[in-house]
């Protein structure tokens, strides 16, 4: 099993719909957790950190379920310049991240 | 600040030769990581360093060498370059922990061994 699993979509949304990610992760030693942004060609760049209540950025909300091993990133009101890949990135107990293969949004007009 | 910066963009190297990637980040950082890329994968943690003078294996270390010897620099070597190390190469610095700090990554090296 792989150590943090997402699927790879790719998703093809509207513009302003509402899309939802989860991504799973396998070592329940797991301390911090994130979403990080990649652009096509481009080096990925954190979007947000996940915090166990749940947190918000804009229209990006992240949520952490420690039970189930899953943190899932919903976007509300899609955007064309939220087209990407998303990774989701886990902190075992090693310090070292573990990255996802990533999710991959294509908002279209 | 320029961020992370890395050298080459892009490199083609026959199987068997060596080349050095370049990172510098000019953010006082004090940890630094090398990462590849497959297509379709994620990120895989090569080396990394705490800080000048002190480096440590990732997931993938194997074919590869690091150095630290300033704050800024951590280059990548490739002594025998083979064909699965066709890759993109992402450096990356932050400033502390993984758990509190992001890390900043390169615009990263497009490398293809034939």
């Amino acid at each position: 099993r792989k150590e943090v699993e997402q699927d790879p979509g790719p998703f093809n949304v509207p513009e302003g719909a509402t899309v939802a990610f989860n991504c799973t992760y396998s070592n329940s030693a797991s301390q911090s957790f994130f979403w990080y942004r990649q652009d096509c060609r481009k080096e990925p760049k954190l979007l947000m950190s996940v915090y166990s209540s749940g947190n918000e950025d804009g229209r990006f909300t992240a949520q952490l379920n420690r039970a189930s091993q899953y943190i899932s990133l919903l976007i509300r009101d899609s955007k064309l310049s939220d087209s990407a890949t998303y990774l989701c990135v886990v902190m075992g107990n090693t310090d070292k991240l573990i990255f996802g293969t990533g999710t991959r949004l294509q908002v279209f007009p | 600040n320029a961020g992370v910066t890395q050298t080459p963009k892009f490199r083609i190297l026959k199987i068997g030769q060596s080349m050095t990637l370049q990172c510098t980040q000019d953010m006082n950082h004090n940890y630094m990581y090398w990462y590849r890329q497959d297509p379709g994968m994620g990120l895989k943690l090569i080396y990394y360093s705490v800080g000048a003078g002190i480096t440590d294996k990732g997931e993938v270390p194997n074919g590869y060498n690091v150095s630290r010897s300033t704050t800024e620099d951590f280059p990548l070597r490739l002594e025998l370059a083979a064909p699965s190390q066709t890759s993109v190469y992402f450096c990356a610095s932050s400033y502390g922990l993984a758990n509190d700090n992001e890390q900043f990554f390169g615009p990263g090296t497009r490398l293809t061994v034939l």
